[in-house]
């Protein structure tokens, strides 16, 4: 069975650091793995798709990156803004039209 | 720009009353999913549909049914709300096209159930 970690569970980051959030998975064969964005009481945003042929993807601040042997996955976020306050989620599919979600890393930037 | 919408934002029922959720996709996706997120639980799925009438159960299918008699739209339907069916419950689409694609979230649906 797939299982998703993504540790640590909370970040606080003064405003303007690079930070990198981190996402593993137990079952290298997937799919795809899919970066996500929730702001409080709200629903979960796309950022970044990553097919498993492909080794990263870029989206403005945001890279992803992807390690499939390796079971790994990382966000990182360039130039950190207030703004990027937010929980983040990686889900993985392993190609039965169902992700399966980590619990997410809670970030916080500081002004 | 894909949309998905949820027909509420808010929604307080009672113990056993039937409740349903609507969601709609604007994309033409084959695929439709629910979810409900807990806290320490995170995302579970619940039902997901990949055509029209066809659905499929997910982890956590006991005390739900759904229906999609539409390909845009997906319900879900409490047959008797009970209190630990309070949640945030979150619908999502994506197409089928060449694979599992990126799954859409709409903005979700606090069910407080008394």
């Amino acid at each position: 069975k797939q299982e998703v970690t993504q540790i640590p569970a909370a970040l606080s980051v003064p405003e303007g650091e690079n930070l990198v959030l981190n996402c593993s998975f137990t079952d290298s064969a997937i799919y795809n793995l899919q970066w996500f964005r929730q702001d409080p009481g709200k629903g979960l945003t796309s950022l970044l798709l990553i097919q498993s042929s492909q080794r990263e993807q870029t989206s403005g601040r945001l890279n992803a990156s992807l390690d499939k042997s390796s079971g790994r996955s990382t966000l990182y976020i360039a130039a950190s803004q207030p703004g990027d306050s937010a929980t983040y989620l990686c889900a993985v599919s392993g190609g039965a039209q169902k992700l399966v979600f980590g619990q997410g890393t809670r970030l916080t930037i500081n002004p | 720009d894909v949309k998905v919408t949820q027909s509420s934002r808010y929604l307080v029922k009672r113990t056993g009353e039937k409740v349903f959720l609507e969601c709609v996709q604007d994309m033409d996706h084959e695929n439709m999913f629910w979810y409900r997120q807990d806290p320490g639980l995170g995302l579970r799925l619940i039902y997901f549909s990949y055509d029209v009438k066809m659905k499929e159960k997910g982890d956590i299918p006991e005390g739900y049914s759904v229906s999609r008699e539409k390909k845009e739209r997906f319900s879900l339907i409490l047959e008797s709300a009970s209190t630990n069916q309070t949640s945030m419950y979150l619908c999502a689409s994506s197409s089928l096209a060449g694979g599992p694609g990126e799954q859409f979230f709409g903005p979700g649906t606090r069910l407080t159930v008394l």
